[in-house]
């Protein structure tokens, strides 16, 4: 199978710090990984796309300041919230595709909870 | 990226087959349309890919006409467990290429 795993599942912190959200493709490379946030019943949106050494490309309105992505890997790429407010309280969710395959199937992590207070 | 169209919720019995349209009129050549279910929490999950005509798998078929404007996501004699969020996405082949989400069908199947 192909498993993409998150890290944590859930996180709690202070408005101001910083929270790692870790993205790990457990059984395969990945050269790039996508990431998503998702408020309460509402759809998944595109935050940014990370390839594998080099700068994550980020959608428009996503402030690169604030989310930081890094892809030292080939199967870890991570998000960065600093100065975290409440606002950003969300559901981020990773996802990768398997280098080298023929298939444009995305295998998604089990997304993590962040909660701002 | 073509922009997907679906209805925002449907409601079937247990036991009933469950068909959801997606509409993406402006499909590029190249474009797989692709289905993912979404439960609560939890991260997206594969169900089905197709290009044209017909796919069928364990849990699911998708039938896409010749103009490839829409397709239709059957879900054979659905279950409880079968209630989710459906996203019909539209996109390259490649998998260095973003999925952009549509607003999804909300599944409730009720016994």
């Amino acid at each position: 199978g192909a498993v993409v795993s998150q890290h944590p599942s859930w996180v709690i912190c202070k408005s101001g710090t910083s929270v790692k959200i870790e993205c790990r493709s457990l059984d395969f490379q990945a050269t790039t990984m996508f990431w998503y946030r998702q408020f309460p019943k509402q759809s998944l949106m595109l935050m940014a796309t990370s390839n594998e050494g080099s700068k994550a490309t980020y959608e428009q309105g996503v402030e690169k300041d604030k989310f930081l992505i890094n892809h030292a890997s080939l199967t870890l790429s991570t998000l960065t919230v600093t100065s975290a407010h409440p606002e950003d309280s969300s559901f981020y969710i990773c996802s990768a595709s398997k280098q080298g395959a023929n298939t444009g199937e995305l295998f998604f992590g089990e997304g993590s909870r962040l909660t701002v207070l | 990226l073509a922009k997907t169209t679906q209805p925002i919720s449907m409601d079937s019995y247990e036991g009933q087959e469950v068909n959801i349209t997606c509409s993406h009129n402006n499909i590029a050549t190249n474009d797989y349309i692709t289905w993912y279910q979404q439960f609560p929490s939890q991260g997206p999950r594969f169900i089905i890919q197709g290009y044209k005509t017909k796919v069928t798998n364990e849990v699911a078929s998708l039938f896409i006409p010749a103009d490839r404007k829409s397709s239709t996501l059957s879900l054979p004699r659905v279950s409880l467990s079968d209630t989710a969020v459906y996203y019909c996405l539209v996109g390259g082949y490649s998998g260095n290429t973003p999925l952009v989400f549509g607003k999804g069908t909300r599944l409730s199947v009720i016994a």
